[in-house]
C-alpha cells in the first residue's frame, strides 16, 4: 500500500541542527519531496530529490535518501526561528494515472531560543 | 510564470448554508488540479482531483462536490454545510506528466462552520 510516516513534533534550540525523518512505502517513487507550511499558509515546496540520488544539498538544507530502507530525512543546519513550521514529506508513486503525491501527516518544528 | 489563486481566504458559514470555493491557475494549460482539506493540527486529505475539464475524481465520500468548468478553474461546493466541514482547504496544481516540481499550492481558505 501507499503510506508516508513522520514523527509529529520536533523541538530544537535556535542555532542547532534539525533532522526531520520520514519513511515511505512505494519503492517505485521516482521523486520525493519536502514541503514547508507556515501558520495559516499553503504548502511551499522546499526541495525534492530524485530516487537515483543519495543526497542533495541546498544551502542550509540537506536531504538524505536511503532507498533500501525507504527512509528520507531533511536536515536544517543552524535552525532559525523562521524555520518554525510544519514540514511534510511526500512520495510520488509511478502508478496512479496522474501525478499522485502521497503526503505524510507533517512534522511540527518548534524552534526555541 | 505560473500562479495559483484561491479565494476567499477566510469564510464563516452557518450549518446548512451552501459553499463555493474557487481556485484558478494562470500561466499554464491543461494542469492537473486538486482540492485538499486539512483539519486543525492534522495532515492533508485529498478530496478531489481533476485531469481535465469536466473530469472529476473523488477520493473520499463526503458532503462536498467539485467541478471544473474551464481548463484552469476548479470549484469546491456544498449544498448544505455540516460542522464537520470546517477546516483549511487547499487547492493545488501540477503539470501533466511532469513530476519534478510536485504540486504548487494556493494560499488556502479557512472555513469555519458555525
Amino acid at each position: 500500500g501507499e503510506d508516508v510516516e513522520q514523527s509529529l513534533f520536533l523541538s530544537v534550540r535556535e542555532g542547532d541542527s534539525s533532522v526531520i525523518n520520514c519513511t515511505y512505502t512505494d519503492s517505485s517513487s521516482t521523486y520525493l519531496y519536502w514541503y514547508k507550511q507556515e501558520p495559516g499558509a499553503g504548502l511551499q515546496l522546499l526541495t525534492y530529490i530524485f530516487s537515483n540520488m543519495d543526497m542533495k544539498q541546498d544551502q542550509r538544507l540537506t536531504v538524505l535518501l536511503n532507498k533500501k530502507d525507504k527512509h528520507l530525512s531533511l536536515r536544517i543546519a543552524d535552525t532559525q526561528t523562521g524555520d518554525s513550521a510544519i514540514y511534510f514529506c511526500a512520495e510520488s508513486p509511478s502508478s496512479g494515472g496522474y501525478n499522485k503525491l502521497i503526503f505524510g501527516a507533517g512534522t511540527r518544528l518548534a524552534v526555541h531560543p | 510564470s505560473q500562479t495559483i489563486h484561491q479565494w476567499p481566504a477566510t469564510l464563516v458559514q452557518p450549518v446548512g448554508s451552501p459553499l463555493s470555493l474557487e481556485c484558478t491557475v494562470e500561466g499554464t494549460s491543461n494542469p492537473n488540479l486538486y482540492w485538499y482539506r486539512q483539519a486543525a493540527g492534522r495532515g492533508l486529505q485529498l478530496l478531489f482531483y481533476s485531469v481535465g475539464i469536466g473530469q472529476i475524481s473523488s477520493e473520499v465520500p463526503q458532503n462536498l462536490s467539485a467541478s471544473r468548468p474551464q481548463d484552469r478553474q476548479f470549484i469546491l461546493s456544498s449544498k448544505k454545510l455540516l460542522l464537520s466541514d470546517s477546516g483549511f482547504y487547499l487547492c493545488a496544481w501540477s503539470s501533466v506528466g511532469g513530476r519534478i516540481y510536485g504540486y504548487t499550492f494556493g494560499s488556502g481558505t479557512r472555513l469555519t462552520v458555525v
